[in-house]
């Protein structure tokens, strides 16, 4: 079985101040992985995903993330956040297997501050 | 741009009654998914469903709850007799061709249940 694991909880970042967002996730077979992003009072939007290919996922909004194989990771990145940037962000994965449903970690809920 | 709709945003509900969240997705998506999110804790697959047939559903799935897709638009999630622990926050996704498209979310009903 697959899981996702987001240690922060909360990452408070002043504007224009790099972030990092942690995603570690355990599996037996290959992966694929998506971080995703939740404004107030809207659905989940996909950031970026990692399916094959260059490790180095650039996404929408700046966000960037790697994929790492040995440490089993999967961090987003971001050089300078805005206040805009305030939101959760949810880390998923997904495997070749069945349906392709995603295991989501619990999510990492990013304040930047003025 | 297309997205997917949920509705109603908020359900306050009494244990044991009936409830129907209704969702539609993006128009000429095929896969659709419910997951769900106890507050505080992580977002869980609930069921995928691709022509008219149930694909995978979790243990969570158990017979309190049906998906159906009454017409060519709607996708609901019926839960038959309501528990105190059904209170989450449940999403609807869908994606065009399953696998490892992308799904898109909707932006989730809030169902409290007293």
């Amino acid at each position: 079985a697959q899981s996702v694991t987001q240690l922060d909880s909360q990452v408070p970042v002043f504007e224009e101040a790099p972030v990092e967002l942690r995603c570690n996730y355990s599996s037996s077979v290959s992966v694929y992985l998506f971080w995703y992003v939740q404004y107030p009072n809207q659905g989940l939007q996909l950031l970026l995903k990692y399916l094959s290919g260059s490790t180095l996922v650039k996404g929408i909004n700046g966000f960037e993330a790697e994929f790492n194989k040995s440490q089993t990771s999967f961090h987003l990145r971001k050089p300078s956040v805005h206040i805009s940037d305030t939101a959760e962000y949810f880390c998923a994965v997904t495997t070749i297997s069945g349906t392709y449903k995603y295991i989501f970690g619990t999510g990492t809920r990013l304040k930047v501050l003025a | 741009e297309p997205e997917v709709t949920q509705t109603p945003s908020h359900q306050v509900t009494q244990m044991g009654q009936e409830v129907i969240l209704r969702c539609v997705p993006i128009s000429n998506h095929l896969y659709f998914y419910w997951y769900r999110q106890i507050l505080g804790q992580k977002v869980e697959f609930l069921v995928s469903f691709y022509n008219n047939e149930i694909s995978e559903k979790s243990e969570i799935f158990d017979d309190q709850f049906s998906v159906e897709r009454p017409d060519g638009s709607n996708f609901t999630l019926k839960i038959r007799s309501t528990k105190l622990e059904d209170s989450a926050m449940y999403f609807c996704a869908s994606s065009e061709y399953g696998g490892l498209e992308t799904q898109y979310f909707g932006p989730g009903t809030r169902l409290l249940v007293l």
